[in-house]
């Protein structure tokens, strides 16, 4: 079965340090590669997404993360975190194209401290 | 435009209970799916649905039904609760596979 592993269960940071939320996955055959991030007690939001070309891919809040298919990565990263980036990270894929079901990885909660 | 509803917020259940949860979008999804999530495990797939009439299995399906026979609504149905089945359950729904899910803001489900 497909899966997805994000190395790090926690992260702790200081502000203004950067960050980066590891991300790996079984197999790159055609894979749709999301990051979503849950604030405590609400929903998730779509944070980027990779669907094709560029590697590098960004979001409003200066996040990035950049798809690399020969190791099956796809990692977040941040150069300069805030206390409002605290939050849990996951990383999710699609496999083979527009199939429906996206699998995620265990999450990464980042802790930004003062 | 409401999104992603999600009914009841909160419920619990004895052992053996019955039950639906409600899901339902306005936005014209094709693709929705539902998710628990618990502790340390992340978000794991229950059953998804590329359009109305059509669903399928995700990871973890044993104890859960599900229909879609229109597009606004997807509901999953617990047919004999069991304590293992305590999570948090989030629906969601997207255009596309390549969109991204919009998700709802989730049903707290115990089970004593």
């Amino acid at each position: 079965a497909q899966s997805v592993t994000q190395l790090d269960s926690q992260v702790p940071v200081f502000e203004e340090a950067p960050v980066e939320l590891r991300c790996n996955y079984s197999s790159s055959v055609s894979v749709y590669l999301f990051w979503y991030v849950q604030y405590p007690n609400q929903g998730l939001q779509l944070l980027l997404k990779y669907l094709s070309g560029s590697t590098l891919v960004e979001s409003i809040n200066g996040f990035e993360a950049e798809f690399n298919k020969s190791q099956t990565s796809f990692h977040l990263r941040k150069p300069s975190v805030h206390i409002s980036d605290t939050a849990e990270y996951f990383c999710a894929v699609s496999w083979g194209g527009s199939q429906g079901n996206l699998i995620f990885g265990k999450g990464t909660k980042l802790s930004v401290k003062p | 435009n409401a999104g992603v509803t999600q009914t009841p917020k909160f419920q619990v259940l004895k052992t053996g209970q019955s039950m639906t949860l409600q899901c339902a979008q306005d936005m014209n999804h094709e693709y929705m799916s539902w998710y628990r999530q618990d502790p340390g495990m992340g978000l794991r797939l229950i059953h998804y649905s590329v359009g109305a009439g059509i669903t399928d299995q995700g990871e973890v399906p044993n104890g859960y039904n599900v229909s879609r026979s229109t597009t606004e609504d997807f509901p999953l149905r617990l047919l004999s609760a069991a304590p293992s089945q305590t999570s948090v359950y989030f629906c969601a729904s997207s255009r596309t596979g390549e969109s991204g899910y919009t998700f709802g803001s989730g049903t707290r489900l115990t089970v004593v």
